[in-house]
């Protein structure tokens, strides 16, 4: 039984490049967490969404990031013209669809960008 | 601002010993609580979740959730070093939000 997979698990990228940071939920899950880790830091939420649907972006940095989870294939966390504050460890999580409050977010194993 | 507040540590204990690690939390209306291990360079894995007022026990791990002093904790009976890892408390708020907050974490070292 797959868990969430992420990809690529290392990414390292140039001042004004951009960042693109996938991942797959769990077999049977339909809802996609993206959350940030700095260094020394804690995890902060980003962005909730569901099929086709952005349900809570309020963690969202207001400019360069957006996401997206297509009807057919992975979530995408998009990072436009990257700068050295956003190198961090960025993870997904997802959980099963309609159980509410007693949902649970599992991990993937996260992305960790660089940038130089 | 909904905050989630742990004692950073480092909490060091001896193998075989209890590890308390404790969490507050500031939204009243927060109704799901977990707690989450990470080891370094790694991702979070669940360890707990704990819905309602009280104890909660799988193996050796203990969740305790008291929504009135908004306090939920955890208790690790029988430390062992594998146990040593940065533990995370997690706490979804009230009003439907689906979103995670995270404390900073404890760091447990479990000394053989």
């Amino acid at each position: 039984n797959a868990g969430v997979m992420q990809n690529p698990r290392h990414l390292v990228r140039r001042r004004g490049q951009e960042a693109r940071l996938r991942c797959s939920p769990m077999k049977g899950h339909s809802h996609v967490y993206w959350y940030r880790q700095l260094p020394e830091e804690g995890l902060k939420f980003m962005v909730y969404l569901q099929k086709e649907n952005i349900i809570d972006e309020s963690g969202m940095p207001k400019e360069r990031f957006s996401a997206e989870f297509p009807k057919e294939g992975p979530s995408i966390l998009r990072i436009q013209q990257v700068v050295r504050g956003d190198s961090a460890a960025y993870f997904c999580a997802s959980s099963p669809q309609g159980m509410g409050y007693t949902d649970t977010q599992y991990f993937g194993p996260g992305t960790r960008l660089t940038v130089l | 601002q909904k905050e989630v507040e742990q004692n950073s540590g480092p909490l060091s204990v001896p193998e075989g010993a209890i590890a308390s690690l404790n969490c507050t939390y500031s939204d009243r209306g927060s109704q799901s609580f977990f707690w989450y291990r990470q080891y370094s360079g790694k991702s979070p894995e669940l360890i707990m979740s704990i819905y309602s007022n009280g104890d909660k026990e799988d193996g050796r791990f203990t969740a305790q959730l008291n929504k009135a002093s908004q306090y939920v904790s955890l208790l690790i009976r029988d430390s062992q070093p594998s146990d040593s890892a940065t533990y995370l408390c997690a706490v979804m708020g009230g009003g439907g939000s689906e979103k995670l907050v995270f404390g900073k974490g404890t760091k447990l070292t479990v000394n053989p």
